[in-house]
């Protein structure tokens, strides 16, 4: 079946520092492909989706593009501050027609220290 | 209106006891799910309702009931829960079940005692 595989965690950085959250994906079909974000006690939230190949999502100063070739959809952003300390969950959509279900990586817990 | 409200925010229940979680959404959205998650964990499919009927049931026990009794209001009746249900139970909707981009409450944090 389909499945998603991100980088384990915790990630600790200083502010302003560079992040990048590795995740690739196994799908027999055509996924679309989402980044949601947890911040702590909280429910969670939709970063950016990319739907097709190429597609680049991004919101947030974050990015992450859908790589077919590699079958990654790694997130990025250039500058992080302290309130981006958060779970990140990689997430993509099973292609299965009207009963279409969320198969979810296991999450990244990002730190950001000032 | 983006938002997904769920109550209570918190709740703490006996194992002989019974409550409902209730979620709302004025979206328009005719998909709603619930999600239990545990600490540090993906969040795991428990029902989804397409059009006001129940479409998926991830072999869920029956100590949870859920109910769809119009297109923007979701329970989750709990009766008889165990101590290992302790969990944050989300609730989310999407415009369709084949439109996959859910929108998510805040969660009820449950704790079983």
């Amino acid at each position: 079946g389909d499945s998603v595989t991100q980088m384990e965690g915790p990630v600790t950085l200083s502010e302003e520092a560079f992040l990048t959250i590795n995740c690739t994906y196994t799908a027999t079909g055509y996924p679309s492909l989402f980044w949601y974000v947890q911040y702590p006690g909280e429910g969670l939230q939709l970063l950016l989706k990319a739907t097709k190949a190429d597609d680049k999502g991004s919101n947030k100063g974050f990015e992450a593009t859908y790589r077919k070739e590699t079958t990654s959809f790694h997130l990025e952003k250039g500058s992080v501050q302290v309130s981006d300390s958060a779970v990140y969950f990689c997430a993509l959509s099973e292609d299965a027609g009207n009963n279409r279900k969320l198969i979810w990586g296991l999450g990244t817990s990002l730190a950001v220290n000032p | 209106d983006t938002e997904v409200t769920q109550t209570p925010k918190h709740l703490v229940m006996g194992m002989t006891n019974k409550k409902s979680l209730k979620c709302e959404q004025h979206m328009g959205h005719r998909a709603m799910y619930w999600y239990k998650q545990k600490a540090k964990k993906p969040p795991e499919l428990m029902f989804v309702y397409s059009y006001e009927k129940l479409s998926i049931n991830e072999s869920v026990p029956s100590r949870f009931s859920p109910e769809c009794p119009n297109s923007s209001l979701l329970n989750l009746h709990l009766h008889a829960l165990q101590p290992e249900d302790s969990a944050l139970y989300l609730c989310a909707s999407s415009q369709g079940q084949g439109v996959v981009e859910a929108f998510f409450g805040q969660g009820t944090r449950l704790t079983v005692v």
